[in-house]
């Protein structure tokens, strides 16, 4: 079946602004998702959308949906090194689970 | 509440041998999730639980088996460990499918 694709690295410098993108696959997903892997460690809930939500604003995080297109991102504004980590897009799947992307790796230098 | 926490964090066995690994939550939550990570794999879902005494297959569940006796644990059973099966093995839990999930630490297995 059809996968959730995210590029797999990014490369910003601290303070500049991160753009992570995703494309999904279901348009009826309800609720689309923001998970963040800091090494060693497992996945944390960053943030999520409601899919009848084009934009939400959290602090730094900027999330925008566009539904026509199934696609999803997320920008992390004056971006630090502690945001340096893995990010993973995903969405509800036609069971009871998640499917997540490949995640994508973002590298934060000074 | 201590969360998810998984046990062991890491462990080495030899091809054919068997273990078990250990989930649990203190959340209250019927869903349960087992998740392995490879490099540039992502993670895919092992086996999952929508409540006690229940368990289904999610993406690739060859080589493992699971339990859900109680509410609270979700087992993770390698019968006769393969190389293959060198990963991280990470457990989640929910409240519905539609929640966050919330996952483990992570458990680090090798096979030689």
């Amino acid at each position: 079946g059809e996968d959730v694709e995210q590029s797999l690295f990014l490369s910003v410098r601290e303070g500049d602004s991160s753009v992570i993108n995703c494309t999904y696959t279901d348009s009826s997903s309800t609720y689309l998702y923001w998970y963040k892997q800091e090494p060693g460690a497992g996945l944390q809930l960053l943030t999520y959308i409601f899919s009848n939500m084009d934009m939400k604003q959290d602090q730094r995080l900027t999330v925008l949906l566009n539904k026509k297109d199934k696609h999803l991102s997320l920008r992390i504004a004056d971006t630090q090194t502690g945001d340096s980590a893995i990010y993973f897009c995903a969405e509800p799947n036609s069971g009871y689970a998640l499917n997540f992307g490949k995640g994508t790796s973002l590298l934060v230098t000074p | 509440n201590a969360g998810v926490t998984q046990t062991p964090k890491f462990r080495v066995l030899k091809t054919g041998q068997s273990m078990t690994l250990l989930c649990a939550q203190d959340m209250n939550h019927e869903y349960m999730y087992w998740y392995r990570q490879d490099p540039g794999m992502g993670l895919r879902l092992i086996h999952y639980s929508v409540g006690e005494g229940t368990t289904a297959k999610g993406e690739v569940p060859d080589g493992y088996n699971v339990s859900r006796l109680k509410k609270q644990n979700f087992l993770l059973g390698l019968e006769s460990a393969a190389p293959s099966q060198t990963s991280v093995y990470f457990c989640a839990s929910s409240y519905s499918s539609r929640n966050e999930q919330f996952f483990g630490p992570g458990t680090r297995l090798t096979v030689l």
